[in-house]
């Protein structure tokens, strides 16, 4: 069975340029997570969607951080303007959507924002 | 608001010594408490979970943990500890309800010596 899959695994941009980042999740998995994993820093979550509805964006910065899940199977997240302090790695994880399952985490993409 | 405490920010062990890795958490009901593993460039690996009944945990790779809760403590384990255990390792607490989220510590690193 496939795992969390994300893409791109790197990224490098220019301060004020636009930035995606795509997930697709483990195949019958409902609910999906965006992590912000700063340097030396556990997961910090940024909105979680059960199916296409997103149910938890509080973290999301929303001045500058989007996210869709229009289908309810793949995600994208997007930055836009990207800045400095935005580098980071972002992970995306998957669960089968009852409470306490276990999260499956993607290789996460690493932004530098330069 | 859940949290958890990883005391330890970097810990070195030789090939072949035990390991105890601690880990505290806060929150008001009984928690759902996970141990994950992360090598470098590479996402989250789930290595136990608790949810409830017996308190001492077995994972994968030989780790356990054990839920004591008047220490509101998980802390995790493992009698003797290979080079390939080398990694960062992440304590998380899951709350409860229709709100259902994962809230992680800052990791502790493990650097094994030959």
């Amino acid at each position: 069975e496939a795992g969390v899959v994300q893409s791109p695994r790197y990224k490098i941009i220019e301060k004020k340029q636009p930035v995606a980042f795509w997930c697709n999740p483990i195949s019958g998995h409902n609910t999906l997570y965006w992590y912000l994993q700063n340097l030396g820093q556990g997961p910090e979550l940024l909105i979680r969607y059960e199916n296409e509805e997103a149910v938890d964006d509080s973290q999301l910065p929303k001045d500058r951080f989007s996210a869709e899940r229009l289908k309810g199977v793949d995600s994208t997240l997007k930055i836009q303007p990207a800045e400095l302090g935005d580098s980071a790695v972002y992970l995306c994880a998957s669960t089968a959507g009852d409470e306490g399952d276990t999260q499956y985490f993607g290789p996460g993409t690493r932004l530098t924002v330069l | 608001a859940q949290s958890v405490t990883q005391p330890d920010i970097h810990i070195t062990v030789s090939e072949g010594a035990s390991l105890e890795l601690r880990c505290n958490y806060s929150y008001g009901a009984t928690p759902y408490l996970f141990w994950y593993v992360q090598s470098p460039g590479q996402g989250l690996q789930l290595l136990l979970k608790y949810f409830s009944g017996d308190t001492l945990v077995q994972g994968i790779k030989g780790f356990e943990a054990e839920f004591k809760r008047s220490q509101s403590s998980f802390n995790l384990r493992k009698p003797s500890v290979h080079w390939s255990d080398a990694a960062e390792y992440f304590c998380a607490v899951g709350s409860g309800g229709s709100n259902y989220k994962l809230t992680f510590g800052k990791g502790t690193l493990l650097t094994v010596n030959p």
